[in-house]
């Protein structure tokens, strides 16, 4: 069965950087892309980017394009997203999410979830 | 990027109610509008794809409509397992974009 595991929750000072995981299974990973999806606190998703998993091609929202860097490893079958210039705002909940559909794209496996807290 | 706006933000309803959900997009987006399901604590769950699409084991009583900027999710005869937060996601672009959910509480 599909599943995507991400690694565990993270606490980090203003200014520094998080890299969080998103190991797959169940599936061949390098025929997907993955997209990386933040919550903060109460409020709404928030779509950060995406990678395909099998050339590496990358696209991120406009929001974090200058912090953001999706990554994958497909020998490990895990896909990375790193946050540079860590703010008490990027205290969020991210999570991992399949794409499937060639035409219409949807998120049909998410991750469970890495809650990010940024705290000095 | 394109901004998804729903409303309600909240509702309140009881068991065996029907609910209409709506969800505008700032521009067309055709028909790539996706619908999800999220419970407190857990991840999303998708619910309908490509506007109208019921995803795999998603009970019937959900349906979407609509096309263009203007999109609806009914849930008819709400179960006590449906009481959420509901969001409605664009993949028009290469850029996706969520609205800002809709909570449905019981009444």
């Amino acid at each position: 069965q599909v599943q995507l595991v991400q690694s565990g929750a993270e606490v980090k000072k203003p200014g520094a950087s998080v890299k969080v995981s998103c190991k797959a299974s169940g599936y061949t990973f390098s025929t997907y892309t993955i997209h990386w999806v933040r919550q903060a606190p109460g409020q709404r998703l928030e779509w950060m980017g995406w990678i395909n998993a099998g050339d590496g091609v990358t696209q991120y929202s406009q929001k974090f394009q200058d912090r953001v860097t999706i990554t994958r490893d497909t020998s490990a079958s895990t896909a990375y997203m790193q946050l540079s210039g860590l703010r008490s705002g990027d205290t969020a909940v991210y999570y991992c999410a399949r794409e499937v559909g060639f035409t219409f794209g949807r998120f049909d496996f998410w991750g469970q979830g890495t809650l990010v807290t940024v705290s000095s | 990027d394109i901004k998804m706006t729903q409303s309600p933000s909240s509702l309140s309803a009881s068991v065996g109610d029907r609910v209409t959900i709506t969800c505008r997009a700032s521009q067309g987006i055709s028909t790539y509008l996706n619908w999800y399901q999220q419970k407190p604590g857990k991840a999303p769950k998708l619910l309908i794809y490509a506007t109208s699409n019921l995803h795999t084991g998603v009970p019937s009583r959900f349906s979407g409509s609509g096309s263009g900027a203007d999109f609806a999710l009914t849930i008819n005869s709400l179960q006590p397992e449906d009481f959420a937060t509901y969001y409605c996601q664009q993949s028009s672009t290469t850029a996706w974009t969520f609205g800002q959910g809709t909570k449905v509480e019981i009444k």
